[in-house]
């Protein structure tokens, strides 16, 4: 069974850091895409960056651009968002999702809770 | 930033047949903007239902399909059960890698 742990969210005060992880729990996991996904209380999906198998091509939206960083280890199964200079408006369930064949979003983990409030 | 809009809610009979659509403030959506349909249900993750406009997971319930429709992504439940009413998300790829979910749709299976 496909599982995805995400794991790093909490309380942070606005202008901090904070590092995601999404564990995968299969071995496939160094041949597909990763996707970072946010959840805002109350609100609709956002998309937020994309990373390919090996790293070489990487996509950010323009809301977190300059800000968060999404990198990789697949020796460790294991993918990750760094993200610097929080706002308030970061506050969000933070979602990684692991593509399978053409499709980008097959798995999704079950979020992880990120407050940014002073 | 393209903006992708959806109905924000619709009501459906059980065994019912609705219609929810995708369309994108740019113009027409093509099978170039790769539609994905997403069902999310309270309290839980985001499950994909569709991506390229039409295909489905392995997990997909054959009731639902997707396709293009007057210039809109469409996503047709036909025979709606009540464990379909959740939300329900689009999502649109753009020129540039932008890449924009939809507003969501509500989906009341009364």
């Amino acid at each position: 069974e496909v599982q995805l742990v995400e794991s790093g969210g909490g309380l942070v005060q606005p202008g901090g850091s904070l590092r995601l992880s999404c564990a995968d729990s299969v071995f496939t996991f160094s041949t597909n895409n990763m996707n970072w996904v946010r959840q805002a209380p109350g609100k609709g999906l956002e998309w937020l960056s994309y990373i390919n198998s090996d790293s070489s091509t990487i996509y950010y939206a323009e809301s977190v651009k300059g800000r968060f960083t999404i990198s990789r280890d697949n020796a460790k199964n294991s993918l990750y968002l760094q993200m610097n200079s929080l706002r308030d408006e970061d506050t969000a369930v933070y979602y990684c999702a692991r593509g399978h064949s053409s499709s980008w979003f097959a798995f999704w983990g079950q979020g992880t809770l990120v407050t940014v409030s002073s | 930033q393209a903006v992708v809009t959806q109905e924000p809610s619709l009501t459906v009979s059980p065994g019912g047949t609705v219609t929810l659509t995708c369309g994108s403030s740019t113009g027409a959506v093509t099978s170039g903007h790769y539609p994905y349909w997403f069902q999310q249900k309270p309290g839980q993750a985001p499950r994909t239902l569709i991506y390229d406009t039409s295909n489905k997971h392995s997990w997909t319930p054959a009731r639902f399909s997707g396709s293009l429709l007057g210039g809109k992504a469409a996503l047709t439940l036909s025979g709606a059960q009540p464990e379909d009413e959740a939300d329900y998300y689009c999502f649109l790829s753009y020129p540039g890698a932008r890449f924009v979910f939809g507003t969501g749709t509500k989906v009341t299976v009364l």
